[in-house]
């Protein structure tokens, strides 16, 4: 049963437009989220996180917003470039219980078109 | 800036033969995980360390797998016997106590 979803397996995306990768999750327990991107043959890199007390988290031209009624996260990108494609993987851990670790989606390979 | 280093980047052995990946965690991290991605899925937990003590390694095959941290600081995994479907990328990724995890470039294993 998978606790973290990511629907879409890719997105693709004109130059400059705007970016909307989304996450589902299904344990109420999780209360801390991030962001990670992927080139192949390389380790996921950390983009951008947020706590469960927050409902928007910004750093530049990335955006996460949390909607904890609806268990729901984005990723906002704008605006899109070349170099964002990549695998982009949600992920989310209980920090309320310890330094737990990180359950995953399976990814959404995101293509922009220049 | 600091990263976490892995050894080696890729490796091919046949099945039933020993494979070991080492990592070296960001100065510091007391926290050290090892996890495992199959092609089109995230990456897995298989081992979480906190400074040499095991903390969670639930979802770690004993009966192939191990892993040691013995002074605290850099890891061994290891896989003796390697089977077919071991093959997938290896990550270790460290972290200060609750902080954001930092993963390494990798090893990716295929197995013959």
């Amino acid at each position: 049963d998978q606790q973290v979803k990511q629907n879409s397996p890719s997105l693709s995306v004109q130059e400059g437009r705007i970016s909307i990768l989304n996450c589902d999750y299904t344990n109420s327990m999780f209360d801390y989220f991030l962001w990670y991107k992927k080139y192949p043959a390389e380790g996921p890199t950390f983009l951008i996180s947020i706590s469960s007390i927050k409902d928007k988290n910004e750093d530049g031209r990335f955006t996460v917003f949390l909607n904890k009624s609806a268990k729901h996260l984005s990723l906002h990108i704008v605006p899109s470039q070349p170099g964002d494609s990549a695998v982009y993987f949600c992920a989310a851990s209980e920090t309320n219980s310890g330094n737990t670790p990180l359950v995953f989606g399976k990814g959404t390979r995101l293509s922009v078109i220049a | 800036e600091a990263e976490v280093a892995q050894s080696p980047r890729y490796k091919i052995t046949e099945k039933s033969q020993a494979v070991a990946f080492w990592c070296d965690p960001i100065s510091g991290h007391a926290t050290l995980y090892w996890y495992r991605q199959i092609l089109g899925q995230g990456p897995e937990l298989l081992v979480q360390f906190q400074d040499e003590s095991v903390v969670d390694d639930s979802q770690l095959p004993k009966d192939r797998f191990s892993a040691e941290r013995l002074k605290g600081v850099d890891s061994t995994l290891k896989i003796q016997p390697a089977e077919l479907g071991d093959s997938a990328m290896y990550l270790c990724a460290s972290s200060h106590l609750g902080g954001t995890q930092y993963f390494g470039p990798g090893t990716r294993l295929l197995v013959l």
